[in-house]
């Protein structure tokens, strides 16, 4: 079946420490891979995607994940977080097919603490 | 704003209501998307329009009733809903074959 699973449903955190998300992935789900943050009465933004190439990408914001595909994982890291990262954060893969469905994780809720 | 557009953002109806849910893009996508999100369970996808046709749907309950007049404009037509209906629902829009989606923010619906 195609999954992928966000095994924390919380991780709190305080600000400043470094954090890693974890995602994995079936290995049914195509390996284009991607993170998405929700803030609070929000939609889902696009924080990263893998699709090819370099394994590790990076956003903006300082979010970097790693694509490991002997782990079948896509974890999401922070070195330092800050209050304002605080949100639901969404693993997403792609099920394949005519209409390319995608697949979500049940999301994990960073709550960042001064 | 993402450059897809959800109307109203909350929205709170009895269950003998009828109301509709709006999602509007100016991104040129050609499919658009609506999800439901409720709380601890994955993205549920609901329908799928692409080219202004409706090319997948989940086994959604008749109570809810898409309609897609053109490309830019998606709506969710709610009658006589549930209270375990009661979630974010989520419209996004892509280019098909692309991959990029861009999610709206997602209209609040509490049904009582």
């Amino acid at each position: 079946a195609q999954s992928v699973t966000q095994l924390d449903s919380q991780v709190p955190v305080f600000e400043e420490a470094p954090v890693e998300l974890r995602c994995n992935y079936s290995s049914s789900v195509s390996v284009y891979l991607f993170w998405y943050v929700q803030y609070p009465n929000q939609g889902l933004q696009l924080l990263l995607k893998y699709l090819s190439g370099s394994t590790l990408v990076e956003s903006i914001n300082g979010f970097e994940a790693e694509f490991n595909k002997s782990q079948t994982s896509f974890h999401l890291r922070k070195p330092s977080v800050h209050i304002s990262d605080t949100a639901e954060y969404f693993c997403r893969g792609n099920g394949g097919g005519a209409t390319n469905k995608l697949i979500f994780g049940t999301g994990t809720l960073l709550a960042v603490q001064p | 704003e993402t450059g897809v557009t959800q109307t109203p953002r909350h929205l709170v109806m009895g269950m003998t209501n009828k109301k509709s849910l709006k999602c509007e893009q100016h991104l040129g996508h050609n499919a658009m998307y609506w999800y439901k999100q409720s709380a601890k369970k994955p993205l549920e996808l609901m329908f799928v329009y692409s080219l202004e046709e409706r090319v997948e749907n989940n086994s959604v309950p008749s109570r809810f009733s898409p309609e897609c007049p053109n490309s830019s404009h998606l709506f969710l037509h709610l009658h006589t809903l549930q209270p375990e209906d009661s979630a974010l629902y989520l419209c996004a829009s892509s280019q098909s074959g692309a991959g990029g989606y861009t999610f709206g923010s997602g209209t609040r619906l509490t049904v009582v």
